[in-house]
């Protein structure tokens, strides 16, 4: 069964420095999303991606993070100078075209900023 | 805006006991609902979904969720608990905010533990 995949599975960096978080969708899926939650908290929407460019950000998702389908099968997450607060589990998930079609998954990458 | 919510973050049964974990949304229009189950360091996955066609849906694993428009609920229910069905219960509502972007809104989850 088609799955979303996700590396690293733990990212640990130092407060300042960049990370690259890597997600491969289902390959036959249309629209891409990331993912957070912060230990303890609700999962909540970061961003949602479709035909190569944003369709809809939310207010975490500010001028420090920015989203990239560099090759047509990976979609990344970069955070450009990571803050304590960055610290969460980031999930990927990919969708089909259609307004039925659910959310799948990615197991998702634990970030730990210090 | 729409918003979900689980009352209890913790929900304790015996092996072989009802479940039921409880989700109240808000939403503007007609929603889309789901539940999601998340294993001890794994993914979310998809349990069932509720897109507007039968009120009661079936799901994996026994689980089923009505949707109750009047109480603005859909709770999810298990007839009888398994061991294996301890995990994070998330409700989440989606609903088309342009583009058929369909975000997902989530709860914060009710943890289950199972008791022999």
């Amino acid at each position: 069964e088609p799955e979303v995949t996700q590396t690293p599975s733990h990212q640990v960096t130092q407060m300042g420095q960049e990370v690259i978080l890597r997600c491969v969708p289902i390959s036959n899926h249309l629209y891409f999303y990331w993912y957070r939650q912060i230990l303890g908290q609700k999962v909540e929407f970061l961003v949602s991606f479709y035909n190569n460019e944003i369709s809809e950000k939310s207010e975490i998702f500010d001028d420090q993070f920015s989203v990239e389908r560099p090759d047509g099968s990976n979609f990344t997450l970069k955070i450009r100078s990571t803050k304590l607060e960055d610290s969460a589990m980031y999930f990927c998930a990919s969708k089909g075209d259609g307004q039925f079609y659910e959310q799948y998954f990615g197991p998702g990458t634990r970030l730990t900023v210090t | 805006a729409q918003s979900v919510t689980q009352l209890g973050s913790h929900v304790s049964v015996s092996e072989g006991a009802l479940v039921l974990l409880r989700c109240n949304y808000s939403s503007s229009v007609p929603p889309y609902l789901f539940w999601y189950v998340q294993y001890p360091n794994q993914g979310l996955q998809l349990l069932l979904k509720y897109t507007s066609a039968a009120t009661l849906v079936k799901g994996i694993n026994g689980f089923e969720a009505e949707f109750k428009k009047s109480e603005t609920s859909f709770h999810l229910t298990k007839p009888s608990a398994h061991m294996s069905d301890a995990a994070e219960y998330f409700c989440a509502v989606s609903e088309d905010s342009g583009g058929s972007n369909y975000k997902l809104t989530f709860g914060k989850g009710t943890l289950l533990t199972v008791n022999p």
